[in-house]
């Protein structure tokens, strides 16, 4: 199985700043890594796929690099909607997808 | 617009049967994967397996292997996650997503999610 291990597991930044959460895989996975967003009592969204592609609607203020073993998600100005937890998922496995154990983000 | 709608929340005791459908529309639905997520209360999102709905061929993963039964109907656009003996563990929010498929694949579209409570 491949892992994944987010970081940090919470974080806390205020309006503006610009906010960085990492990835590891336990081995290489190419650029197959997705992130997700979820907010408190509602299904997650897909916000990146295949490592840095913007999915349809999701503002430019989010971006995505990084291939192999160590990714990241960015938001470039932080805004009061994005207080959220952050998942990525490797799809490199066929059909067997892992998630990170999420990043809780709050706003200050 | 592309829609998956779970059935409702379910109370159920240890011992007991159960199975949630995800009900799509407006796309092929035979054409895509269907996955199904678990969250455990205050707890992060796990793979628990997928199927195609065209031909009901399912994968499991290791840890939900033996546990639970994924299953199909094209012909009423519906793909289904069972039960047959729930334990307390099993209390959990699940979810049904669609699986994009291109270069890269992803989940695109999400169900609402069904709470399945197991208690005595």
């Amino acid at each position: 199985d491949i892992q994944m291990t987010q970081s940090p597991s919470s974080l806390s930044a205020s309006v503006g700043d610009k906010v960085t959460i990492t990835c590891r895989a336990s081995r290489s996975i190419d650029t197959y890594l997705n992130w997700y967003q979820q907010k408190p009592g509602k299904a997650p969204k897909p916000l990146i796929y295949g490592s840095s592609s913007l999915q349809s609607g999701v503002p430019s203020r989010f971006s995505g690099s990084g291939s192999g073993t160590d990714f990241t998600l960015t938001i470039s100005s932080l805004q009061p909607e994005d207080s959220a937890t952050y998942y990525c998922q490797q799809s490199y496995t066929t059909l067997m997808y892992t998630f990170g154990q999420g990043t809780k983000l709050e706003i200050k | 617009e592309v829609q998956l709608v779970q059935s409702g929340a379910e109370v159920k005791k240890p011992g007991e049967s159960l199975k949630i459908s995800c009900k799509g529309s407006g796309y092929s639905f035979n054409l895509y994967w269907i996955g199904w997520v678990r969250q455990m209360p205050g707890r992060g999102l796990e793979w628990m397996g997928i199927i195609y709905t065209g031909d009901s061929d399912a994968r499991y993963s290791p840890s939900f292997q033996g546990q639970v039964t994924i299953s199909a109907d094209k012909s009423i656009n519906t793909a289904y996650l069972q039960w047959s003996s729930l334990k307390a563990s099993d209390t959990a929010i699940y979810y049904c997503a669609r699986l994009a498929t291109g270069t890269f694949s992803y989940l695109d579209y999400w169900g609402q999610g069904a709470l399945v409570t197991v208690s005595s």
